[in-house]
């Protein structure tokens, strides 16, 4: 089991804002990155160190903090937007890579 | 740009070795301070930290992988490599190589497309 964990799926209808979570006694101490990847291809960073957004990522994704908790938030869903999400951080160590297992993403 | 792509045969014997190397263009592996990673997918799973190594040449590894596998760079290709001893069918999987750089934690900016392996006989 990852030492980061996420919803394993989550809905939001056209248009709507929808927030997907990371939880894990780790994000308290470190940041995190979230991932977009879609079918057959690699994953994409869409937010990095909490709430920085990688040039070319659309403005609607924004990320942010709190506690043991991030999220990562797509304001205004659009059809392209459906995938999966996966965060990373460091785990409790603080020496190694961890993954959350990742959130399938359904835009309605 | 930066660019990865990696390389190696799709199909590995058990208890084989598993070979893959990672060819990165437009940026040295040797410059920076960046961490050229290796991360893997079983189909339909999620994402894996298989390792990495830093610029400087040292290296992290998974620990639940850490006594099946090397990482190594051959700065002269700008190349990197992972090789895991001892395959089982759980081995199976889509191998990326990404970079990674460090806000607090490491985050991947670049990833090559990724290759399937099969592990079976």
């Amino acid at each position: 089991s990852s030492e980061l964990t996420q919803d394993p799926s989550v809905s939001v209808a056209l248009g709507q804002t929808v927030r997907i979570t990371c939880q894990g006694d780790s994000l308290r101490r470190y940041y995190a990155n979230w991932y977009q990847q879609k079918p057959g291809q690699a994953p994409v960073v869409v937010i990095y160190g909490n709430n920085n957004r990688p040039s070319g990522i659309p403005d609607r994704f924004s990320g942010s903090s709190s506690g043991n908790t991030v999220s990562l938030t797509i304001t205004g869903a659009q059809a392209e937007d459906e995938g999966d999400y996966y965060c990373n951080s460091r785990d409790s160590s603080g020496n190694l890579v961890v993954f959350g297992g990742g959130t399938k993403l359904t835009v309605l | 740009q930066v660019q990865l792509q990696e390389s190696g045969p799709g199909l590995v014997k058990p208890s084989q070795t598993l070979s893959l190397t990672c060819t990165v263009s437009g940026g040295s592996i040797s410059s920076g301070s960046y961490y050229w990673s290796w991360i893997r997918q079983p189909a339909g799973k999620g994402l894996e930290w298989i390792g990495h190594i830093y610029t400087s040449g040292s290296t992290n590894y998974n620990p639940s992988l850490k006594s099946r596998i090397t990482i190594s760079a051959d700065t002269s290709k700008n190349q990197f490599s992972l090789r895991l001893n001892s395959v089982t069918a759980a081995d199976t999987a889509a191998y990326y190589c990404a970079r990674g750089g460090l806000v607090g934690a490491i985050y991947f900016d670049y990833w090559g497309l990724g290759t399937l392996v099969t592990v079976s006989s």
